[in-house]
């Protein structure tokens, strides 16, 4: 299996550009997390989603971020307008369903807006 | 107050010492309990799981106190890869879904 998978790895960009991170899960996965880590911060959890409909995304920060799931196999999390203060490694992580269950990540999107 | 909360550390230990870390959760809802270790510049990966009546995988024992609200992790015989932060995990009340991380404590072991 080839875990998580997400891209790109590193990403620079200007302050108020888009930016589209993209997330594929482990086969067979039900649920899908966003979260961003910061040194100030910790993990956040973001949004997360179980057979591709979001459950709860009271973690996003506001209407900038935006993140869907057309299918099983595939998410995104953009930014738009990205700011400064969005810079952070973003992972992603998916999970079966069910009490008890553990997250598996992907090797996370380090982001930097300048 | 947080949802978890950790030492930051960090704890610098000898090889072969023994430390242990608490953690403190503030919904006294939740349900399931995890340690997690993440490497310098990597993603953080299962450590084990947290059962109520305590288990231990080889080198490692995690421990529950319900009524008390923590959660610990005892590293008996500390390797140099041992190295990383941990981070302890509890899953936000009933919800099983919602994993809440702690924002981890740094172990440092010297030769």
């Amino acid at each position: 299996d080839a875990g998580v998978i997400q891209s790109p790895r590193h990403e620079v960009t200007e302050m108020g550009q888009e930016v589209t991170l993209r997330c594929k899960p482990i086969s067979g996965h039900n649920s899908l997390f966003w979260y961003r880590q910061t040194m100030m911060r910790g993990l956040e959890l973001l949004i997360y989603f179980n057979n591709n409909v979001p459950i709860d995304d009271s973690g996003m920060p506001e209407d900038r971020f935006s993140a869907k799931m057309p299918n099983a196999s595939f998410s995104t999390l953009k930014i738009q307008p990205s700011e400064p203060r969005d810079s952070a490694v973003y992972f992603c992580a998916s999970s079966l369903t069910g009490p008890g269950g553990s997250l598996t990540f992907g090797s996370g999107t380090r982001l930097t807006v300048v | 107050r947080k949802e978890v909360e950790q030492d930051p550390g960090p704890f610098n230990v000898p090889e072969g010492a023994t430390v242990a870390f608490n953690c403190t959760y503030s919904n006294s809802a939740s349900q399931s309990f995890f340690w997690y270790r993440q490497d310098c510049r990597k993603e953080p990966k299962l450590l084990m799981s947290v059962y109520s009546s305590g288990n231990e995988d080889g080198r490692f024992t995690a421990q529950l106190n319900r009524a008390s609200q923590y959660i610990s992790l005892l590293i008996r015989d500390s390797k140099l890869s041992d190295s990383a932060t941990y981070l302890c995990v509890v899953t936000r009340g009933y919800n099983t879904d919602k994993l809440i991380f702690g924002t981890g404590t740094r172990l440092q072991v010297f030769p």
